[in-house]
Parts: C-alpha cells; structure tokens; sequence
C-alpha cells in the first residue's frame, strides 16, 4: 500500500477565490487521480494526474477551473478556481500503485461560502 | 450514463447478522471489481477485491460473489459488527485504459446491537 497525505484537511473559502490542495505520496507512483465527492454522494474522477504533462481531464471538468500539476512522482496539486457555493464537496487524491488498485487520501473538505 | 448500479442505497443489519450489498455493471470490458470502505471523514479505504477469474473470493468476514454472466457482485458481510458502520461503494475498472475507476452510488450500512 502507499500512504498518502493531504493538506489542507478542510477549509472554507470565499466566492470568487481559489484553493489549491496538495497531494503526497511516500513512494513513487505511476498513476496519481483526483476525485470530487460531494455531500452524501459518490465519488466522480476529476482528471488522471500525468507526471511531466498536462493532466487528463474527464468529461465535464476542464482544466481553467481544476489546474492540476504532478512535478514528480510523489506530488501533486489540485487547483479549485474561481470558486462558486457548488464546489462545496471532499475532493480526494488517489494513487496507483499496481495496474489496478488504487488508495485513496483522507480527503479535503471544501466549503465554500 | 452510471455504468455500475449499487443496491440498497442503505441498509440496517443487527450485530452478527449477514450485510450484502449488491451491484451490476453494463461495461463488459471491466476487468477487476474492488469494494471500498467509508468511515465518516475519511477517504475511502480498499477492502476487498476480485477478477473476473473467479466466482468467489473471501477475506475474514467479507466475500465477494461474482457473477459474470449475470454482469452482477456482491459483498457479503458476515457476522456484522457495529465497526462495519460505514459507507460501502463498489467499483468497476478496465484495466486495459488508463486505469480509471467507475464507482457505484454507495451503501450506507448501520449495524446495531
């Protein structure tokens, strides 16, 4: 397995203003996710973090709103942009480290206001 | 268009009865089904996983039953405890494509004294 961290753990931000979360990794790793959950619901990727390239964004998110950087092979960030009430939500790292399996952050709860 | 369906959205079980949680998925290019276990402020934690390869795989209390033709898994809990209180998802991956999970709606599992 890998342990992962997160920081922050929770915040709560103003319309209008941005929050980036960082993601760490205590091993190197091939595949590195962000996921977005929102209250009550499950879990929807967000884009496939790519070391040395532009991350992979899934349909419906797009990289003005959610930058993401992965300068190497423990790190990453996630960029909230332009914050709005609807981007309230626990957005999550994951990492794989098999073909496979995936583990998941503790997540960072956002609130925005 | 949700591509794995989960069943029921909640679920109360009494202390050393069965929990199952059931799902189906539409993609037959799936190819590794894990379940994931939620505490409350907590990222999701992997619990148990299984290829298509088998019917059956069982680890402590928690089994999962696979039905391929069926496009159909399930994740028995035996013998609940109130420890096992917790959000439950599955998910479905092609571990051909980028790796990329597909989760269900999650079941939210109480299990009483």
């Amino acid at each position: 397995s890998a342990v992962i961290s997160q920081k922050p753990s929770r915040d709560i931000c103003q319309r209008g203003t941005s929050l980036t979360i960082q993601c760490q990794v205590d091993s190197q790793v091939t595949m590195m996710f962000w996921y977005r959950q929102q209250p009550g619901q499950s879990l929807t990727l967000i884009a496939t973090a790519n070391q040395g390239s532009e991350a992979t964004y899934e349909s419906g998110f797009v990289i003005d709103k959610f930058p993401i950087s992965r300068p190497n092979l423990t790190f990453s960030t996630l960029t909230v942009s332009n914050m709005s009430p609807e981007d309230s939500s626990i957005y999550l790292c994951s990492v794989g480290v098999t073909t496979d399996t995936q583990y998941f952050g503790p997540g960072t709860r956002l609130t925005v206001l | 268009q949700q591509q794995v369906k989960q069943s029921p959205q909640s679920l109360i079980v009494q202390k050393g009865g069965i929990s199952i949680i059931n799902c189906a998925y539409e993609n037959t290019a799936f190819d590794y089904f894990p379940w994931y276990q939620q505490f409350p402020g907590k990222g999701p934690a992997l619990l148990i996983a299984i290829r298509p390869d088998v019917s059956e795989k069982k680890e402590g209390r928690f089994t999962i039953s696979f039905n391929k033709s069926a496009k159909q898994f399930s994740l028995h809990i035996m013998d609940s405890q109130p420890g096992d209180s917790a959000t439950y998802f599955c998910a479905a991956e092609d571990t051909g494509t980028a790796s990329k999970l597909t989760f269900g709606t999650g079941t939210r599992l109480q299990v009483t004294l």
